[in-house]
């Protein structure tokens, strides 16, 4: 099974300041998913990527996959960005690639 | 397009009551997958589907628990003689395919056993 680390577990920040998410996991895998959800809300899906740098408006993603490591970006954040951002990877680079394992979730809370 | 499509969003059952739950995936897509939130934890891997075929199952508990997707209807998961620990939030996603493919997710269902 592929151990997922999130952190931090809660941020907080003002309106337009640069967010960092990070997401370490054990196994080596072929992509990385990033999830967001609002309290009380269904399950957005942010991002799914296997090298490199994503980019959708004011989020960025990237991984670094013989490190492990994954990060989730956001640009001039804004209170709408409130949200639990969660890193999910399957459980190696092989098959059975839909079997997630999912972070324990980032709350992030934007102030205005 | 619709995405996935999920209902009930909200479901009351008393304990020993049966919980039937449906997910309609995006159009295109024949791959579910149904993952439960259970409260203040991550999500797990419950099932996956393809049109008529258990494909995973190893995320369900052995007993009360049941999931098919027919060939014409949505994805409907069935839980038996529901206990309080069943209370979560289900979400169900839906692929084009399988293997490492994009998964959508619908907006859940949150069960309440009194």
């Amino acid at each position: 099974k592929n151990e997922v680390e999130q952190s931090p577990q809660n941020l907080t920040a003002q309106e337009g300041e640069f967010i960092t998410i990070n997401c370490s996991y054990s196994v080596g895998i072929s992509a990385l998913h990033w999830l967001q959800q609002h309290p009380g809300g269904g399950i957005v899906s942010l991002f799914m990527l296997s090298s490199g740098k994503k980019k959708h408006g004011r989020l960025i993603a990237t991984i670094n996959i013989q490190e492990k490591h994954s990060s989730l970006h956001i640009t001039a954040s804004h209170p709408r960005d409130s949200a639990v951002y969660i890193c999910a990877v399957p459980p190696n680079s092989g098959g059975s690639n839909y079997k997630l394992t999912f972070g324990k979730g980032t709350l992030l809370t934007v102030n205005p | 397009n619709a995405g996935v499509m999920q209902n009930p969003r909200h479901l009351v059952r008393r304990r020993g009551q049966e919980a039937r739950l449906r997910c309609s995936p995006m159009k295109g897509h024949s791959h579910v997958y149904w993952y439960r939130q259970l409260p203040e934890e991550g999500l797990k891997f419950m099932v996956y589907l393809q049109k008529e075929n258990i494909i995973d199952e190893s995320g369900m508990p052995k007993e009360r628990f049941s999931a098919e997707f027919p060939k014409e209807g949505p994805s409907i998961l069935r839980i038996q003689q529901v206990v309080r620990g069943d209370s979560a939030a289900y979400f169900c996603a839906s692929s084009r395919a399988g293997g490492l493919y994009e998964q959508y997710f619908g907006p859940g269902t949150r069960l309440t056993v009194t």
